[in-house]
């Protein structure tokens, strides 16, 4: 199947200070990825939806200049956690959808990345 | 959004089903599917079934799909101790994103 690789896979800052998270699909090109953020014992919650050439799209509640996203090619979202404080830690995982497939197509999960703000 | 749920702790014995369930809220979901997810990864997809299918079977896994009462199930046939982990359902929506329910942990008893 398709890989998307998820850089860091965890990843320790101080608080103040910013961190970037990168998704790479290995193998295809996805116009669309997605974020999500995963607090302990909760479920996923989608944060934004990245397109590529274009700005991010975010959903309800998430600070879009706190969590910058960067699609800048087909094959690489960033998410740049901004000023970060140690309620941002959690897991971080990205998905991508193959470009041009239909809808019944899979999303291929990056391994995510456990940040801890200290 | 959508709201997806599931019970949060499931306990087996080794040999034994399991069966994990999750009701959703949105009539117009298209795909169900169902997620595994082992400490400190990402999310492997197991199954999924179209809304128009009541069941799905893939080797020890059975996808039972009510679309009427909103529940979907993903039943374990001989549960293994390599089952023990995350598993959750998620409903897709209009932009290909995925809402998900909050994860039932399985754990087997060997």
């Amino acid at each position: 199947g398709a890989v998307v690789s998820q850089h860091p896979s965890r990843v320790i800052c101080k608080s103040g200070t910013s961190v970037k998270i990168e998704c790479r699909s290995l193998d295809f090109q996805a116009t669309t990825m997605f974020w999500y953020r995963q607090f302990p014992k909760q479920s996923l919650m989608l944060m934004a939806t990245s397109n590529e050439g274009s700005k991010a799209t975010y959903e309800q509640g998430v600070e879009k200049d706190k969590f910058l996203i960067n699609h800048a090619s087909l094959t690489l979202s960033t998410l740049t956690v901004t000023s970060a404080h140690p309620e941002d830690s959690s897991f971080y995982i990205c998905s991508a959808h193959p470009t041009g497939t239909l809808m019944n197509t899979e999303a291929f999960f990056g391994q995510g990345t456990r940040l801890t703000v200290v | 959004g959508e709201d997806v749920e599931q019970s949060l702790f499931l306990s087996v014995r080794e040999g034994d089903s399991s069966v994990i369930n999750c009701t959703y809220t949105d009539s117009s979901s298209t795909y169900l599917y169902w997620y595994k997810q082992e400490p400190g990864a990402g999310l492997q997809l197991l199954t999924y079934i179209f809304s128009n299918m009541d069941m799905k079977q893939d080797q020890r896994l059975t996808v039972l799909l009510n679309k009427k009462d909103k529940h979907l199930s993903l039943r374990i046939a001989d549960t293994q101790t390599g089952d023990s982990a995350i598993y959750f359902c998620a409903s897709r929506g209009g932009a290909n994103n995925l809402f998900f329910g909050t994860g039932t942990r399985l754990t087997v008893i060997p």
